[in-house]
């Protein structure tokens, strides 16, 4: 199974900030890689799919990036709304595996 | 729009088959990739098993001689069944819309599943 490794897995920030996510895969997964946001008590919601690619709906604040096996979630001048659990995802290959998580904290 | 909910008994005991389904409202599951995904406790998610509307499979080979997945056209519903469940299948079980190229596009809430006697 590819093994995706998620840090930092907590992170403190405050509103109007620039947080920086990353995911490293423990092999070569092209582009097939998600992120996702998730809430207390909420469903996920996917932000970002092809590595770069926003979802639909998702603000343009939100942004990711890829180099090699490390990916990476931007959130640009955050939101009270963005404080949260975000997850990557890779869907290069069976079985789907996740990252362990970071819960983005304010500061 | 579409919504996704699962339901199921919150609790089993070790041994037993646990059985959940996700019912698709505000849309057809016709055309469409569905998963089963979960999350123990303090861990992070697990993918189980995905199924076409026309019935195609695949399965986590980690948990593919206890699973089962079935879709019912019919009822806008599919399946999950977890056989000889253990204290380790504690978990929130999520179901999820699976796009062809292996994103979960929209998720469930979830259902907190707890094996305990």
């Amino acid at each position: 199974d590819i093994q995706m490794t998620q840090s930092p897995s907590s992170l403190s920030a405050s509103v109007g900030d620039r947080v920086t996510i990353t995911c490293r895969a423990s092999q070569s997964i092209s582009n097939d890689l998600g992120w996702y946001q998730q809430k207390p008590g909420k469903a996920p919601n996917l932000l970002i799919y092809a590595a770069s690619s926003l979802q639909s709906g998702v603000p343009s604040r939100f942004s990711g990036s890829a180099s090699g096996t490390d990916f990476t979630l931007t959130i640009f001048s955050l939101q009270p709304e963005d404080f949260a659990t975000y997850f990557c995802h890779q869907s290069y290959s069976l079985p789907y595996t996740f990252g362990q998580g970071t819960r983005l904290e304010i500061k | 729009q579409v919504q996704l909910q699962e339901s199921g008994p919150g609790l089993a005991k070790p041994s037993e088959t646990l059985s959940l389904t996700c019912t698709v409202s505000g849309g057809s599951i016709s055309n469409n990739y569905w998963s089963w995904i979960r999350q123990p406790p303090e861990k992070e998610l697990e993918w189980i098993a995905y199924i076409y509307y026309s019935g195609s499979t695949n399965y986590n080979p980690s948990l593919k001689s206890r699973v089962t997945i079935s879709v019912d056209m019919s009822k806008n519903q599919f399946s999950l069944r977890l056989n000889s469940v253990t204290a380790a299948d504690t978990a929130v079980y999520y179901c999820a819309r699976t796009t062809r190229a292996g994103y979960f596009d929209l998720w469930g809430r979830g259902t907190l599943v707890t094996v305990s006697s």
